[in-house]
């Protein structure tokens, strides 16, 4: 089936440090989604991006879809305690619908205050 | 503010029990996914459904069955569970393609 490689798996930094984070693919993708996902709870949306090229910001978040629709990334900047937590990337594929998204595995956060 | 919420956080059950898990949408959304979400295997698909009384099998719907007789709730049923059913599972729904929204989620555990 298809995968994404996200990496890193893990990353512990310091309060106040960035965070980048990216996923790859051979497999082209229409639509990326990035998730955060605190211990015990559901995955939420942060960012969704549509087109190639596409950079979109939210509050300290930024994230690209690649321009050749196989990877993107996300960055976090001035990192705060509460970006603790494990993120997602999700691509979705071109033929179908959201059952067509593949995730990747998910890279966990550790910001020591 | 849109909400996809799990009947329960926290089940146990025993291996054989029959195990519901029910999930409601407030979001008039379309699509309706269940997902069980387990460490170093990721998120992956159990069924889907893009309609009321219509589903499709996911991934991996083996030992799974679900319902949707309205828009708004979509439950997955375990018939006969077993220890290998032990995991984090996922309710979800969207509007359109890609952009899904999650519920809390829940924790099953079969003994």
């Amino acid at each position: 089936g298809q995968q994404l490689n996200q990496s890193p798996q893990s990353m512990f930094i310091q309060e106040g440090e960035d965070v980048s984070m990216n996923c790859t693919s051979s497999s082209i993708f229409n639509t990326w989604l990035w998730y955060k996902q605190d211990p015990g709870e559901g995955p939420v949306l942060l960012i969704a991006l549509y087109k190639a090229g596409e950079l979109t910001s939210n509050g300290r978040l930024t994230a690209q879809f690649g321009i050749t629709r196989k990877d993107s990334f996300l960055n976090i900047s001035a990192s705060i305690p509460s970006d603790v937590g494990i993120y997602f990337c999700a691509g979705q594929l071109p033929q179908g619908g959201s059952e067509k998204l593949v995730f990747g595995k998910g890279m966990k956060l550790t910001v020591n205050p | 503010d849109v909400k996809v919420t799990q009947s329960s956080r926290y089940l146990v059950k025993r291996t054989g029990e029959k195990v519901f898990l029910e999930c409601v949408q407030d979001m008039d959304h379309e699509n309706m996914f269940w997902y069980r979400q387990d460490p170093g295997l990721g998120l992956r698909l159990i069924y889907f459904s893009y309609d009321v009384k219509m589903k499709e099998k996911g991934d991996i719907p083996e030992g799974y069955s679900v319902s949707r007789e309205k828009k708004e709730r979509f439950s997955l049923i375990l018939e006969s569970a077993s220890t290998n059913q032990t995991s984090m599972y996922l309710c979800a729904s969207s509007f359109w393609v890609g952009e899904l929204f999650f519920g809390e989620g829940s924790r099953l555990t079969v003994l």
